[in-house]
């Protein structure tokens, strides 16, 4: 069975840094691109960040570039998302999700996370 | 950026009734790259259809999706209870991927 539990968000204050990760199983992690999904309250969803299945290629939306950095340990079965310089507008539940094939983007998503929620708040 | 628009924003409809969604592409999708997802309350969005039409593994056929080019069309044949969410497309053909803002499938 496919589980993607994401974990790491929490309450952090505008300008500061957080690390969120997803512990992957039930597949082979290696094999299959990942991204980071956001839904703000109330709002829709935004694709944040993807990473191919290697590792090799990543891509950002342009409202997180220069300030995220996406990363998998194969290892460790973990995908990662580090946050720097939060603004409000970043607050926002944050989903790991699975993509169906090997591509750091461009792809649709079978499999999804619980989410963790992120609040940017002085 | 393709922007997608989907309409109407919120279908009230009671269970057994057809519901028909729509989403609009601001350019063409190429290779008709359109899933839809199903979310619930506090819950993950869920796959449906992949490839404008294909339903994903598990998901019943009272959902159909169609469409090509710019417009595509979620259906759902005869609504049951567990059918009343909010709605994504979300186009993967052109880099950024992007998602409507949803539709919501209300009870009435």
């Amino acid at each position: 069975e496919v589980q993607l539990v994401e974990s790491g968000g929490g309450l952090v204050q505008p300008g500061g840094s957080l690390r969120l990760s997803c512990a992957a199983s039930g597949f082979t992690f290696s094999s299959y691109g990942m991204s980071w999904v956001r839904q703000a309250p109330g709002k829709g969803l935004e694709w944040v960040s993807g990473i191919s299945g290697s590792g090799g290629s990543t891509d950002y939306a342009d409202s997180v570039k220069g300030r995220f950095t996406i990363s998998r340990d194969s290892s460790k079965n973990t995908l990662y998302l580090q946050m720097n310089s939060l603004s409000a507008a970043d607050t926002a539940v944050y989903y790991c999700a699975k993509g169906q094939t090997t591509s750091s983007s461009l792809i649709r998503y079978d499999y999804w996370g619980q989410g963790t929620l992120v609040t940017v708040s002085s | 950026e393709i922007v997608l628009t989907q309409s109407p924003g919120t279908l009230s409809l009671s269970p057994g009734e057809r519901a028909t969604l729509s989403c609009r592409a601001s350019q063409s999708v190429s290779s008709r790259y359109l899933a839809w997802y199903q979310q619930k309350p506090g819950q993950a969005p869920r796959l449906l259809i992949y490839g404008a039409s294909s339903r994903a593994t598990g998901i019943p056929d009272r959902f159909g999706g169609s469409g090509s080019g710019t417009d595509f069309t979620l259906t759902i044949s005869r609504l049951e209870a567990e059918d009343f969410a909010v709605y994504y497309c979300q186009q993967y053909g052109s880099s950024p991927q992007t998602f409507g803002q949803g539709t919501k499938v209300e009870i009435k």
